[in-house]
């Protein structure tokens, strides 16, 4: 079984640039996940999808920060414009979304590494 | 609000010696927790979870809902299990809410 896909693995950009992150979960698992991860720190959530809809996303910086899944499928998260302080590697995270939550592992992407210059 | 503590950032044991990473947690609901572990150029993965009470690669985890904890414990500890370790509160809809980490290294 494939695992969870991203690219591009690593993106070096100024601040104020634009810059975009795509993710395609294992196939079959309704839900996606965003995590944001700055350097010695643990993943932080910044959105969740069930499907095509937005199941969570309170900790979403709306201002700059958008994400969507189209096609309940893959999915962009797009930084408008970049700030020193979004340098971070930002993981990608798929689930089954079984009747069993807990039981449901979250499977993880190798992550890109944005670093903002 | 809910809070995962993971207070050594670094933990350095001898290959064949026990090995304790701690965590604690806070939180107002009925809590589920978890390990996840990063190896050296791998991806973040589960190690185990509390409710399923199984050992992994020799790891155990209890939760104590009085000292508020879920510390992963391993009585000999192997080289390969230099990685770098995350306990996790589950919060809300299946959302992952992560400590600060620790870096283990075994020492041959």
């Amino acid at each position: 079984e494939a695992g969870v896909a991203q690219s591009p693995r690593y993106k070096i950009i100024e601040k104020r640039q634009s810059v975009a992150f795509w993710c395609n979960p294992i196939s079959g698992h309704a839900t996606l996940y965003w995590y944001q991860q700055i350097l010695g720190q643990g993943p932080k959530l910044l959105i969740q999808f069930q499907n095509n809809g937005v199941v969570d996303d309170s900790q979403l910086p709306k201002d700059r920060f958008s994400a969507e899944r189209l096609k309940g499928v893959d999915s962009t998260l797009k930084i408008q414009p970049a700030k020193l302080e979004d340098s971070a590697v930002y993981l990608c995270a798929s689930s089954l979304d079984g009747e069993d939550r807990v039981a449901d592992t979250q499977y993880f992407g190798p992550g890109t590494r944005l670093t903002v210059l | 609000a809910q809070r995962v503590t993971q207070p050594e950032k670094l933990l350095s044991v001898f290959k064949g010696a026990p090995v304790e990473l701690k965590c604690n947690y806070s939180y107002s609901g009925s809590p589920e927790l978890f390990w996840y572990v990063q190896y050296s150029r791998q991806r973040l993965q589960l190690l185990l979870r509390h409710i399923s009470r199984e050992s992994i690669k020799g790891f155990t985890a209890d939760l104590n809902k009085g000292e508020t904890s879920f510390h992963l414990k391993k009585p000999f500890a192997q080289e390969e299990d230099s990685a770098m370790y995350y306990c996790a509160l589950m919060t809300g809809a299946n959302n992952l809410f992560f400590g600060t980490g620790t870096r283990l290294t075994v020492i041959p």
